[in-house]
């Protein structure tokens, strides 16, 4: 069982333009939804983290929009560049525990 | 390079065998966490380390399946008669408060013909 479903699975964007990925959960006890971006052979890497209190959280191009009663989390890439060409994975953690549910993915490619 | 090793980067072996891989977390990071990663999917839990005490296992850790940290250093994970279904990259995070603050290393990525 998906503990975090992700969608889309894969996702073209124009360079300059915004990438916007979804997730959404079921377990309410969860209480740290971070984002990953991974590029090929190499291993996740943290990009931004939001708790569960906090509406919407901005690391420079990188917003995520948290919306609690749905239940669902969303990461929007502004500016969007090639550079930005890889998967990435939304997580989450229950409340305490030592171990994250990561998403299916989602392939990025930003076209020039 | 001050961040999680893994060692090896790659391994193709015959079904049957056994194969250990080894992670070297980032120096003084006393929590350890190893995952799984198939192709297409994200990783998978499936065991963690506080020092050399490991208090947490995945279901998915099979009794095929053994990890160590002998000195709360570097960690083992190793793998008997491995099968096909064992291929998968195999990732190692460590931390020094938790799994909020985990890195995480490149990973091995096993192959089993």
């Amino acid at each position: 069982q998906q503990q975090v479903k992700q969608s889309p699975q894969s996702l073209i964007v124009q360079k300059g333009g915004i990438s916007i990925i979804n997730c959404a959960y079921e377990n309410t006890a969860f209480d740290y939804f971070p984002w990953y971006q991974q590029f090929p052979g190499k291993g996740p890497a943290l990009l931004i983290a939001i708790r569960p209190d906090v509406s919407e959280k901005k690391e420079g191009r990188f917003t995520i929009s948290f919306n609690k009663s749905a239940k669902q989390f969303s990461l929007h890439i502004m500016d969007s560049q090639p550079g930005d060409s890889a998967t990435y994975f939304c997580a989450a953690r229950n409340t305490g525990a030592n171990n994250l549910f990561f998403g299916t993915g989602t392939r990025l490619t930003v076209i020039p | 390079d001050t961040g999680v090793s893994q060692d090896p980067r790659h391994k193709i072996t015959k079904r049957g065998q056994n194969v250990t891989f080894r992670c070297d977390p980032i120096s003084e990071h006393n929590r350890l966490y190893w995952y799984r990663q198939t192709l297409g999917q994200g990783p998978e839990f499936l065991t963690y380390f506080q020092n050399e005490a490991q208090l947490e296992k995945s279901r998915l850790l099979s009794d095929r399946f053994s990890a160590e940290r002998p000195k709360g250093s570097f960690s083992t994970l190793e793998i008997q008669r491995t099968e096909q279904g064992d291929s998968a990259m195999y990732l190692c995070a460590s931390s020094i408060r938790g799994i909020t603050e985990a890195f995480f290393g490149q990973g091995t990525r096993l192959t089993v013909v």
